[in-house]
């Protein structure tokens, strides 16, 4: 079955530092997402990005990020500055079309760790 | 979207039915009612969404009441692998882009 996956599974940063997370989204999806999870906290939304451009951000998702589909296959969420309360798991999702009832798979997840 | 209430945990006993239960009270005409979970911090995985209709898939079956205001995910026979947080999130028709907004979910445990 196809998966949505991600690297790497664990990054190790120091504060200020910039961090590129990686995801495959599965192959024919056209909707891509990421979500991120402080320990111990709800999964939380961050952007949906589609046809090229970010259709839709919280207010987690401020100008310290970014995201990117560099080519066919990746896509990718930079944090420029890294700080400390970056620390989360970082989920990416994609789903096949806009119709809403189109089911959302998640990836493994990147454990983000800024020191 | 509508928000959903569930209770914070629940023990289930290893091959008995896990009946997890879902408030949504505030829920309108064009939202549905998808449930996921989360096993020990891996991403999100999809279990089952329906509308107004009960539904079932090979993993869980969703009753969904007459007035729509709660459902309840049933996992026929429960086995320790479903230990896993439970989240019940309502979202709309015309939320094209999608995002789902998590709550706090239903720890269930399974024990053997």
């Amino acid at each position: 079955e196809p998966e949505v996956t991600q690297t790497p599974s664990h990054q190790v940063t120091q504060m200020g530092q910039e961090v590129i997370l990686r995801c495959v989204p599965i192959s024919n999806h056209l909707y891509f997402y990421w979500y991120r999870q402080i320990l111990g906290q709800k999964v939380e939304f961050l952007v949906s990005f589609y046809n090229n451009e970010i259709s839709e951000k919280s207010e987690i998702f401020d100008d310290q990020f970014s995201v990117e589909r560099p080519d066919g296959s990746n896509f990718t969420l930079k944090i420029r500055s890294t700080k400390l309360e970056d620390s989360a798991m970082y989920f990416c999702a994609s789903r096949l079309t806009g119709r809403p009832t189109d089911t959302q798979y998640f990836g493994p997840g990147t454990r983000l760790t800024v020191l | 979207d509508a928000k959903t209430t569930q209770p914070p945990s629940m023990d289930c006993a290893e091959g008995r039915a896990a009946n997890l239960p879902c408030n949504h009270s505030t829920i309108s005409g064009n939202e549905y009612v998808y449930w996921y979970r989360q096993i020990h911090s891996q991403g999100p995985q999809y279990i089952i969404h329906g509308l107004k209709n009960n539904e079932t898939n090979e993993m869980a079956s969703l009753i969904i009441t007459e007035d729509r205001k709660s459902s309840t995910l049933i996992l026929p026979h429960a086995t320790l692998r479903d230990t896993a947080v439970y989240y019940c999130i309502v979202r709309s028709l015309t939320d094209s882009w999608g995002k789902f907004q998590f709550g706090a979910g239903t720890q269930v445990v399974v024990t053997p």
